[in-house]
């Protein structure tokens, strides 16, 4: 299956400095990216999408200004979390579409995560 | 309004037993596509499958089988002869459309030895 790289694995930060993650799909364009956060034994929940040369759409509820979403290329996208604070500690995980010009959907493949602890 | 149910949070089950995953989905569009993810502890979702709305056909792929009747609106996953390695957290999820994907809040499984 295809491959979607993401980095860092793991981060741990201090309160009110920046993170960024990185999001690659190493095999296929992305025509669109996903992100997402997960709680602890909890479902994802979608942040944004982006496609590829556009302003990311954020899900109601999630802080634009917090949460700075890239898409400058086919195959990477990044998420920057701005003044991190605790209660930003979470689970992101990015997710990447391309276009299968045979189908009309194609299947989301997702990175590894990135576990951002803020002290 | 797309929604996916996965009605058990957790399940266990002895190694080599048959465990059913449960899934219902609900959406008002003909043409839609339904998924399986396994993540295991490390995070990462891995792909299992996708079914399209007009093909009923049940799969086999080694010790997974999975069973979609759209008369029920369901998409139930089987694991045959369970091992520790199948312990993990599964999602069902659910997209028509250009839409991103939907999922249930999964289920999580526990293989003991």
């Amino acid at each position: 299956g295809a491959v979607v790289s993401q980095h860092p694995s793991w981060v741990i930060c201090k309160s009110g400095t920046s993170v960024k993650i990185e999001c690659r799909s190493l095999d296929f364009q992305a025509t669109t990216m996903f992100w997402y956060r997960q709680f602890p034994k909890q479902s994802l929940m979608l942040m944004a999408t982006s496609n590829e040369g556009s302003k990311a759409t954020y899900e109601q509820g999630v802080e634009k200004d917090k949460f700075l979403i890239n898409h400058a290329s086919l195959t990477l996208s990044t998420l920057t979390v701005t003044s991190a604070h605790p209660e930003d500690s979470s689970f992101y995980i990015c997710s990447a579409r391309g276009r299968h010009v045979a189908e009309a959907l194609s299947i989301q493949y997702f990175g590894a995560g990135t576990r951002l602890s803020v002290l | 309004a797309q929604k996916v149910t996965q009605a058990q949070t957790e399940i266990s089950v002895v190694e080599k037993e048959d465990v059913t995953l449960d899934c219902v989905y609900e959406t008002r569009d003909t043409t839609y596509y339904l998924f399986w993810y396994k993540q295991p502890p490390s995070g990462e979702l891995v792909f299992l499958i996708r079914r399209n709305s007009f093909d009923e056909q049940n799969e086999i792929s080694g010790r997974y089988s999975w069973n979609f009747q759209k008369s029920t609106s369901s998409f139930n996953f089987t694991i045959t002869a369970s091992q520790v390695v199948d312990s993990a957290v599964y999602f069902c999820a659910l997209i028509s459309g250009n839409t991103p994907l939907v999922f249930g809040k999964g289920t999580r499984l526990s293989v003991i030895a």
